[in-house]
């Protein structure tokens, strides 16, 4: 069965530094979202993403963030200076089209530890 | 401001026991809701969705049920196992966009 994947699964790195979260959406999905949960917190939406432009963005979603579908197969998620609040699992969720049938697939998310 | 509460925050029920989660959320504009299970340390399997237009969705053991004039679903598992142990989320949409609000989940626990 086709899955949503992410990579890597664990990423550690230096407040201030710049990472990128890499996901492989399901194939024939249309609508793309990044999600984020700290720990012990509510997952929390960030982005959404359709016909290679942002169609929603929280307002957690700032400057320092940004999500690229850079060829057909990836979607990243971006963040220019970590800090230490930046820690948490990502998720990286697909969606075959807008209806209401449609269910939303999770892939495993990236745990980022920000130092 | 659409909200999505769970309560319990944490459940503990014997092998075999039926059992019945709860969801609420303040607007009921609410375009479908989902279901989802969380394994410690892992992402999020979908379980049941209802559309707004739907009462309920059975899948297995599961029946999910949704009231848009009282604001809440429930999940119900019938003869709980210890497998059933993990947290489970319940999740609002309010447009085609797809946007997914968060319960803060029930942990389960299934004792043999």
């Amino acid at each position: 069965e086709p899955e949503v994947t992410q990579t890597p699964s664990h990423q550690v790195t230096q407040m201030g530094q710049e990472v990128i979260l890499r996901c492989v959406p399901i194939s024939n999905h249309l609508y793309f979202y990044w999600y984020r949960q700290i720990l012990g917190q509510k997952v929390e939406f960030l982005v959404s993403f359709y016909n290679n432009e942002i169609s929603e963005k929280s307002e957690i979603f700032d400057d320092q963030f940004s999500v690229e579908r850079p060829d057909g197969s990836n979607f990243t998620l971006k963040i220019r200076s970590t800090k230490l609040e930046d820690s948490a699992m990502y998720f990286c969720a697909s969606r075959p089209r807008g209806l209401p049938t449609d269910t939303q697939y999770f892939g495993p998310g990236t745990r980022l530890t920000v130092l | 401001k659409q909200e999505v509460t769970q309560i319990p925050a944490a459940l503990s029920v014997p092998e075999g026991e039926n059992l019945v989660l709860n969801c609420s959320f303040t607007d009921s504009a609410i375009y479908n809701l989902q279901w989802f299970r969380q394994d410690p340390g892992k992402g999020l399997t979908s379980l049941l969705l209802i559309q707004s237009s739907q009462r309920e969705q059975t899948s297995g053991r599961l029946n999910a049920s949704l009231d848009k004039s009282s604001g809440r679903s429930t999940l119900y598992i019938a003869a709980s196992q210890p497998g059933d142990s993990a947290t489970y989320l319940c999740a609002g949409v309010y447009n085609q966009g797809g946007k997914l609000i968060f319960g803060q989940g029930t942990e389960l626990s299934v004792k043999p």
